[in-house]
C-alpha cells in the first residue's frame, strides 16, 4: 500500500518554462511535505517543505502547493533551468516526533536547453 | 563540516556474507535514518534511532541490525546476505525540533552475487 504516490516516473520541460510536479498521498495523519532532488550517485538533497497548516510555501524558484481536502501537493519550480534535471521525491511524515519520513517513487525531471 | 558520511561507496557480497555499513554525522542531530532504494522506487526506511542507545524498526527491517553507542554513528549490519538485499544504502540524520529536513549521506550500492 503505497501511502505517498508520484504518478508521473518522467516529465520534461523546455530551458525557462514551468515545471510542474505532483504527489499523492492517503494516510490523513501526514501534517509535513518535503521535497528531496536526486543527482546520479549522491545523496537526496532537501529543498522545500510545507506543514499542513499552510497551503503555500515559497523558497526562490521554488513552491510548494498542499491541497489537504484533496490529500494533493505539487512543486512549482520556475523559471526551470537545466541545473534542475534531476529526480524529484516526495515525502511526508507525521506528528510522531520521530520524522519516519514515506518517500515518493520519485519524477525524473528533464530540462531542455 | 562533512555532514553525513557512508562507507564503503560500493560492495560487492557472495550470498551468506556479512557486512557493516557505517555512517556517522557531525552535526550533533538526535535522530539518525537507513534507508535503501531499489530501482525504480522510492526510499524505504530499515531502522532508525531518536537518540544514543534507541532505535527502531522501519517499514523494511528484515535481515538487518543497527546499534546507536553513540549519536555520531549509526551502523547497519547485513548478517546473511541475500540477492534482495543488492539495492543503493542511504543514512541520513535529522537534528528534529524546529529543523525536520533530513540530511543524506551519499549513499552505498550493495549488489549480493
Amino acid at each position: 500500500d503505497q501511502q505517498v504516490k508520484q504518478n508521473s516516473p518522467s516529465l520534461s520541460v523546455q530551458e525557462g518554462r514551468i515545471s510542474i510536479l505532483n504527489c499523492d498521498y492517503t494516510n490523513s495523519m501526514f501534517d509535513y511535505f518535503l521535497w528531496y532532488k536526486k543527482y546520479p550517485a549522491e545523496g537526496p538533497t532537501f529543498l522545500i517543505s510545507i506543514s499542513s497548516i499552510k497551503d503555500k510555501n515559497e523558497d526562490g524558484r521554488f513552491t510548494v502547493f498542499l491541497n489537504k481536502s484533496a490529500k494533493h501537493l505539487s512543486l512549482h519550480i520556475v523559471p526551470s533551468q537545466p541545473g534542475d534535471s534531476a529526480v524529484y521525491f516526495c515525502a511526508a511524515g507525521g506528528a510522531s516526533g520521530t520524522y519516519k519520513y514515506i518517500f515518493g517513487t520519485g519524477t525524473r525531471l528533464k530540462v531542455l536547453a | 563540516n562533512a555532514g553525513v558520511t557512508q562507507t564503503p561507496k560500493f560492495r560487492i557480497l557472495k550470498i551468506g556474507q556479512s557486512m557493516t555499513l557505517q555512517c556517522t554525522q557531525d552535526m550533533n542531530h538526535n535522530y539518525m535514518y537507513w534507508y535503501r532504494q531499489d530501482p525504480g522506487m522510492g526510499l524505504k526506511l530499515i531502522y532508525y534511532s531518536v537518540g544514543a542507545g534507541i532505535t527502531d524498526k522501519g517499514e523494511v527491517p528484515n535481515g538487518y541490525n543497527v546499534s546507536r553507542s553513540t549519536t555520531e554513528d549509526f551502523p547497519l549490519r547485513l548478517e546473511l546476505a541475500a540477492p534482495s538485499q543488492t539495492s543503493v544504502y542511504f543514512c541520513a540524520s535529522i537534528l528534529g525540533g524546529q529543523n525536520t529536513e533530513a540530511f543524506f549521506g551519499q549513499g552505498t550500492r550493495l549488489t549480493v552475487v
